[in-house]
């Protein structure tokens, strides 16, 4: 198994710019999760996906955030226009949600951002 | 509001000694208690997990304490080797709301 695969692994931008992040889900598994973490904030929850459907969005920072998760297979979460501020390593984490069973999350590599 | 508060922020232990983390909560909606590992460079993964109906879980070196009453949960980590040096974060799983909540992380270092 591959794993969580995330791209770009680093992503060196420009205030202003559009940024895409990509994340490929372990197959078989239901519901994706979308992290930041930075020193200050820790390992933030921005929002997650259960059968490819939006279930909580309530940690995405601002309208310059959204995400989507067209099929189980692939999710992008992208900030336009992007500020140093969002300046972190992002994480995509998928799980298999099954009834009355307790979830592991698995991780992916991250995304190192850095706006300028 | 913090759900689920983690000390301490850092620690250092010497090689051989135990390293102790502290988590609680405050929602008792919260079902299950995972603890994750992260490597530098690399995303947080899965090392013991815990869930509230028993008091203690022990996987090698690693073990859970829970006391559901006081809320509160810890990682002991036994003989703790250099290798061990990783931050670890404490989780609160919540399976109606269907995610987890972490704690902040503690980075430990094991001294040789």
């Amino acid at each position: 198994d591959a794993g969580v695969i995330q791209s770009p692994r680093h992503e060196v931008t420009e205030m202003g710019q559009e940024v895409t992040l990509r994340c490929k889900p372990i197959s078989g598994h239901n519901s994706l999760f979308w992290y930041r973490q930075t020193m200050m904030r820790g390992l933030e929850l921005l929002i997650y996906f259960n059968n490819n459907v939006p279930i909580d969005d309530s940690g995405m920072p601002e309208d310059r955030f959204s995400a989507k998760m067209p099929n189980a297979s692939f999710s992008t979460l992208k900030i336009q226009p992007s500020e140093p501020r969002d300046s972190a390593v992002y994480f995509c984490a998928s799980s298999v949600r099954l009834w009355r069973e307790k979830e592991t999350q698995y991780f992916g590599p991250g995304t190192r951002l850095l706006v300028l | 509001q913090q759900q689920v508060k983690q000390s301490p922020q850092s620690l250092i232990v010497q090689k051989g000694g135990i390293s102790i983390i502290n988590c609680a909560y405050e929602n008792t909606a919260f079902d299950y208690f995972p603890w994750y590992q992260q490597f530098p460079g690399k995303g947080p993964a899965l090392l013991i997990a815990i869930r509230p109906d028993v008091s203690e879980k022990k996987e090698g070196r690693f073990t859970i304490s829970f006391n559901k009453s006081a809320k509160q949960f810890s990682l002991h980590i036994m003989d703790s080797q250099p290798g061990d040096s990783a931050t670890y974060f404490c989780a609160a799983y919540n399976t109606n709301a269907g995610k987890s909540t972490f704690g902040d992380g503690t980075t430990l270092t094991v001294k040789p």
